[in-house]
C-alpha cells in the first residue's frame, strides 16, 4: 500500500516545455529526496529536502529545481526539457531526525522527452 | 568519497537453490544498511535493514548478515522462488539522522523455475 505517490507515472513531452513531476507522501515524514534512475540501474540521488523551506542538491548535477512549501509536497521543475532528461524519475520520503530510518520511495515518473 | 560496491551485477539461479548478493562500503562511520528490492515498473522497496550493534538479522526466507571490521554486508535469499527474480540495492547510511545514504549499482537477479 502506497503512503507516496507520484504523478504522472508516464510523461511523453517535447523539447523546450516546462514539465512538473508531483511526489506527494502521507506518512508525515521530514526528509524528502530524487533520484534519477535509467529503469533497473543505479539509483542517482538529485535533489533533498530537511523539511519545510529547506532543498539541498544532491551528488549528481541536475538542471531540474525543487521547492518545500509543505511538507508532505514536494515537487520538481524541469523549465526546458531536453532530451537529456529521458529518464525514470523515483521520489522518497523518511521520518525521524534523531536516527536513520528506511527510505519509502514512489513508484516513479517515467519521462521521455521527444 | 564514500562508496557502496554491489557484486554481483547479475546473478541467475535455480529456483529453490540460494542466492547471496554481497556489498562493500567505505565509510567506517556507516551504521544503518538495508536491502531494497525493486520490481519492474515500481520503486525500490524495503526488504530488511540492519543496524551496526548487530551481526545478523533474519526474516523467514531472507537473511542479512554484516561484519563491521571487515566493512562488508550481505544479502541471502533461501529458497528462491520465481518471484524473487528483481533487482535487489543495498545501502549504508552514515550518521545520526544525516542524509548521506549510498546505494550499490545494484544486482538483477533471477530465478529460473
Amino acid at each position: 500500500e502506497a503512503d507516496i505517490y507520484q504523478t504522472p507515472r508516464y510523461l511523453v513531452i517535447g523539447t523546450g516545455k516546462k514539465i512538473t513531476l508531483e511526489c506527494s507522501q502521507t506518512m508525515g515524514h521530514d526528509k524528502m529526496y530524487w533520484y534519477q534512475q535509467d529503469p533497473g540501474m543505479e539509483l542517482h540521488l538529485i535533489h533533498y529536502s530537511y523539511g519545510v523551506n529547506s532543498t539541498e542538491k544532491g551528488d549528481l548535477s541536475s538542471e531540474s529545481t525543487v521547492s518545500r512549501i509543505r511538507t508532505e509536497h514536494f515537487p520538481l521543475t524541469l523549465e526546458s526539457a531536453r532530451p537529456s532528461h529521458t529518464s525514470q524519475y523515483l521520489c522518497a520520503s523518511s521520518g525521524s531526525r534523531s536516527s536513520n530510518q528506511p527510505q519509502h520511495f514512489g513508484d516513479g515518473t517515467r519521462l521521455s522527452i521527444l | 568519497g564514500e562508496n557502496v560496491e554491489q557484486h554481483p551485477s547479475t546473478l541467475s539461479v535455480q529456483e529453490g537453490d540460494s542466492a547471496v548478493i554481497k556489498c562493500t562500503y567505505s565509510d567506517s562511520a556507516s551504521n544503518y544498511f538495508p536491502w531494497y528490492k525493486q520490481e519492474l515498473g515500481k520503486g525500490p522497496q524495503l526488504i530488511i535493514d540492519i543496524r551496526s550493534n548487530v551481526g545478523e538479522k533474519k526474516d523467514q526466507r531472507i537473511a542479512v548478515t554484516l561484519n563491521k571490521t571487515a566493512k562488508h554486508f550481505s544479502l541471502h535469499i533461501t529458497e528462491t522462488q520465481p518471484e524473487d527474480s528483481a533487482v535487489y540495492f543495498c545501502a549504508a547510511s552514515i550518521g545520526t539522522g544525516g542524509f548521506k545514504t549510498i546505494f550499490g549499482a545494484g544486482t538483477r537477479l533471477f530465478v529460473k523455475a
